[in-house]
């Protein structure tokens, strides 16, 4: 199974973007890229997913290397809301999500 | 809205019990999972199941079982808990033709 590698934590002000990156350099040709994310006492909530091409959905963008070998997970502006643990998921087929240790994002006023 | 549901948000047992801890989604998700979370461990797979009747084991199956008797209901079974089982339990369901997974709030077990 494809493992992911991302910076443990990351800082951020609010209302400016942030650019969460994720290394998955073992990936293959047919795993998804998922992003998830848990704010405190939660469970993980789905955020975006991709194969190939750049997405945006409400929440984020995912931009997507052309290689596959790494992504990257944009919120175009940081609220305090978005202060949260984000994980960068390879999904295999048939379908199982492989979590790393994820990167904890922080969010200033 | 409820989705996945984990019997229990906070579970104290003792050293040598059997423990059950039980996960129900409401939306007929062929696909379900249980995870452990640990400080700096991240989230990790303890046993999968596709279908009913099915199991698959995880990265960390060791001391654990699981039962899947229906499609809407996954246990997962300490048989005889230990204290490195203290942990966040994650329950999650996803469909094979769906873009997401579902997690439940978790379950924190503790051994004592």
């Amino acid at each position: 199974d494809a493992k992911t590698t991302q910076p443990n934590s990351m800082e951020s002000n609010e209302e400016e973007p942030v650019h969460l990156p994720c290394n998955h350099s073992t990936i293959s040709g047919t795993d998804y890229i998922h992003w998830y994310r848990q704010l405190p006492s939660q469970g993980p909530e789905y955020v975006i997913h991709g194969l190939t091409s750049n997405v945006n959905n409400r929440m984020a963008s995912l931009a997507i290397a052309e290689d596959r070998k790494s992504s990257t997970l944009i919120l175009h502006r940081a609220t305090l809301r978005d202060a949260a643990v984000y994980y960068c998921i390879s999904r295999t087929v048939p379908d199982k999500l492989i979590f790393g240790t994820g990167t904890r994002l922080q969010v200033f006023p | 809205d409820v989705k996945v549901t984990q019997s229990s948000r906070y579970l104290v047992k003792r050293t040598g019990e059997k423990v059950f801890l039980e996960c129900v989604q409401d939306m007929d998700h062929e696909n379900m999972f249980w995870y452990r979370q640990d400080p700096g461990l991240g989230l990790r797979l303890i046993y999968f199941s596709y279908d009913v009747k099915m199991k698959e084991k995880g990265d960390i199956p060791e001391g654990y079982s699981v039962s899947r008797e229906k499609k809407e209901r996954f246990s997962l079974i300490l048989e005889s808990a230990s204290t490195n089982q203290t942990s966040m339990y994650l329950c999650a369901s996803s469909s094979s033709l769906g873009q997401s997974a579902d997690f439940g709030d978790g379950t924190r077990l503790s051994i004592l």
